[in-house]
């Protein structure tokens, strides 16, 4: 099993500059987020996705979008790059155990940088 | 709105010594509060977690405890080792929804 997989490991944008960030987990969980890790804010959340076809806001959700056409992929969209976008995201998955708890299981991180 | 405040951001400890990191949340509703451990380039991963029924949970020389009266909880790893040097984060969370409130981390270091 490969876990979580994100592409691109490393990305850098210029302001405007649109692109995806790609996550695709194998192991048919229902649940897929994303997010953003800055220093000293810890990890906060984009957007998230409960199955195909279902996506809701996060925490931090202004100047991305999502998508969930299938179980597998949950793409994360910067339409029009932004410096204060520079960060390191991470994908996650789970699927929620008898007692409703979400143990996440996360990607290896993407490092933007927009100049 | 809610929060997880994390305490210390940094902790130096000699090896062989414990380290304590300590979490307090506001969200009454919280009843699932994992630890993960984020190594250098790493996404974070899950160490261990306890839910709001039990008030200590061990697994070899990593514990965590729940005070939930008082919305704290902390991780304590005794006899570290330097392997144990990495960012730990904890987070409140609620069954049954998507809510997963993160602290700010700590940085641990054991030095040899």
């Amino acid at each position: 099993n490969a876990g979580v997989t994100q592409t691109p490991k490393f990305q850098v944008l210029k302001t405007g500059q649109s692109m995806t960030l790609q996550c695709a987990q194998d192991m048919n969980h229902e649940y897929m987020s994303w997010y953003r890790q800055d220093p000293g804010m810890g990890l906060r959340l984009i957007h998230y996705s409960v199955g195909a076809g279902i996506t809701d806001q996060g925490e931090v959700p202004n100047g991305y979008n999502v998508s969930r056409s299938t179980t597998e992929d949950f793409p994360l969209r910067l339409l029009s790059a932004a410096p204060s976008q520079t960060s390191v995201y991470f994908c996650a998955s789970s699927q929620p155990d008898s007692s409703g708890a979400n143990v996440l299981t996360f990607g290896a991180g993407s490092r933007l940088t927009v100049l | 709105g809610e929060n997880v405040e994390q305490h210390p951001s940094t902790l130096s400890v000699q090896e062989g010594d414990s380290a304590v990191i300590k979490c307090t949340y506001s969200d009454s509703a919280s009843n699932y509060f994992p630890w993960y451990k984020q190594e250098l380039g790493k996404g974070p991963q899950l160490i261990i977690d306890i839910r709001s029924n039990v008030g200590e949970k061990k697994d070899q020389r990593i514990a965590v405890t729940l005070n939930k009266t008082a919305k704290h909880f902390s991780l304590h790893i005794t006899e570290t080792q330097p392997e144990d040097s990495a960012v730990y984060f904890c987070a409140a969370s609620t069954s049954g929804t998507y809510k997963y409130i993160f602290g700010t981390g700590t940085r641990l270091k054991v030095l040899a």
